[in-house]
């Protein structure tokens, strides 16, 4: 099946500095998604990408679809202690008919900001 | 509050017994997800739902039944589990399936303890 290496696996850094994560995969994705959890919590969706090539920001965040569908990052600027929590990775595999739904996940990048 | 509620946020059950986990989604959504996370490992989908239909996609244990009665519910019918079933289940629900919409807002998980 699909995996996705998701790096690093985790990170701890100062306040003020800009943190980037990315995961990569054997196989092609349609759908890019990022996503944060904090600690009893559902994951909250940070950045969707659905073309190849395409760079999204949602504030401080920045995302990239790689141009082979095979890989994403994700970039925090001047980090800030709300900042910590769980960032995971997701691709979207859907075929053109609907029924053949992949959605995979990375193993999250856990994110420590010391203050 | 992502729009997305999930009942009940604990249970503990023995292996013999049979309970349901629901959820429900206030955003006129069109498709829902349940999700299981285990520590350490990946978020893993287990059944998608899309207007109402069962979208087939990854293997689950036949111990785990869903229901979707219509697009703002869904259950979860849990039925002679194992001790590694003890997860965070987590429930999702999108506008679409693909494409954008299909970001997904998840509700806060049930903590199940199988013992």
């Amino acid at each position: 099946g699909q995996q996705l290496n998701q790096s690093p696996q985790s990170m701890f850094i100062q306040e003020g500095e800009d943190v980037s994560m990315n995961c990569t995969s054997s196989s092609i994705f349609n759908t890019w998604l990022w996503y944060k959890q904090d600690p009893g919590e559902g994951p909250v969706l940070l950045i969707a990408l659905y073309k190849a090539g395409e760079l999204t920001s949602n504030g401080r965040l920045t995302a990239q679809f790689g141009i082979t569908r095979k890989d994403s990052f994700l970039n925090i600027s001047a980090s800030i202690p709300s900042d910590v929590g769980i960032y995971f990775c997701a691709g979207l595999l859907l075929n053109s008919g609907g029924s053949n739904y992949k959605l995979t996940f990375g193993k999250g990048t856990l994110l420590t900001v010391n203050p | 509050e992502t729009g997305v509620t999930q009942t009940p946020r604990h249970l503990v059950m023995g292996m013999t017994n049979k309970k349901s986990l629901k959820c429900e989604q206030h955003l006129g959504h069109n498709a829902m997800y349940w999700y299981k996370q285990s520590a350490k490992k990946p978020l893993e989908l287990m059944f998608v739902y899309s207007l109402e239909e069962r979208v087939e996609n990854n293997s689950v244990p036949s111990r785990f039944s869903p229901e979707c009665p219509n697009s703002s519910h869904l259950f979860l019918h849990l039925h002679t589990l194992q001790p590694e079933d003890s997860a965070l289940y987590l429930c999702a629900s999108s506008q679409k399936l693909a494409g954008e919409g299909n970001e997904q807002f998840f509700g806060p998980g049930t903590r199940l303890t199988v013992l």
